[in-house]
């Protein structure tokens, strides 16, 4: 059974841009949530969808956003990009929200804002 | 909010040894998991142990098993006969199961366990 898959895996950015991180779940997955991961403040939760909606949202400003199509699959956007949103953004996948069972992360998406 | 606190960001253990890694962490829940995974360097989260609140007895994975005191708040992990690809960040994780809640993973710090051969 093939893994969280989350493209790109790298990427440079600079202030002002905008962009679009993909992740694919495990299959059967229908929830997936997204996290930023930095040196400074660790692993901090973005948002999470399931079933095309989202169902929780952590204390990130607007200009983050996200949304799941029908076969799962998640997008996050990043508008008007800062230096400080130089991070690695980790996608996991989970059968459902309330699912008690673990979560599937991706390798991630390093992005680089200059 | 819950909180969860790694109070060491670096350790490291001789090739064979155990190790112990320190979590503690705040809530006023009674129903929620505690987790560590591991990140190894420029790899993916996995899963490492899992420990349910409601659970008495310690979660064990082969090699892995936690120390888990509830009312203390605390979940070590131990590591024993500690390998090289043990190296790795580890992050404890707190998730509650209260109905509202967001199901959210809170996650520690990390810590970082060198392993030397």
């Amino acid at each position: 059974k093939a893994g969280v898959t989350q493209t790109p895996r790298y990427l440079i950015k600079t202030r002002g841009q905008q962009v679009t991180l993909s992740c694919s779940p495990i299959s059967g997955h229908r929830s997936v949530s997204w996290y930023q991961q930095t040196p400074g403040q660790g692993l901090q939760f973005l948002f999470e969808y399931f079933s095309e909606t989202q169902r929780n949202k952590g204390n990130f400003p607007g200009r983050f956003s996200g949304r799941q199509f029908s076969n799962s699959r998640s997008e996050m956007n990043v508008s008007t990009l800062e230096l400080g949103d130089s991070a690695l953004y980790l996608c996991a996948s989970s059968l459902r929200p309330s699912s008690t069972g673990e979560l599937f992360f991706g390798e991630g998406s390093r992005l680089t804002v200059l | 909010a819950q909180t969860v606190t790694q109070s060491q960001p670096e350790m490291s253990v001789q090739e064979a040894e155990t190790v112990t890694l320190s979590c503690t962490y705040d809530t006023s829940e009674s129903d929620y998991y505690l987790f560590w995974y591991k990140q190894p360097p420029s790899r993916q989260m996995i899963l490492v142990i899992r420990q349910e609140a409601y659970k008495q007895q310690n979660a064990t994975e082969n090699r892995f098993s936690v120390n888990f005191q509830k009312a203390a708040k605390s979940f070590s992990l131990k590591i024993s006969d500690s390998q090289l690809g043990d190296a790795a960040m580890y992050f404890c994780a707190y998730r509650s199961l209260t109905r509202g809640s967001n199901y959210k993973l809170t996650f520690g710090k990390g810590t970082l366990l060198t392993v030397n051969p």
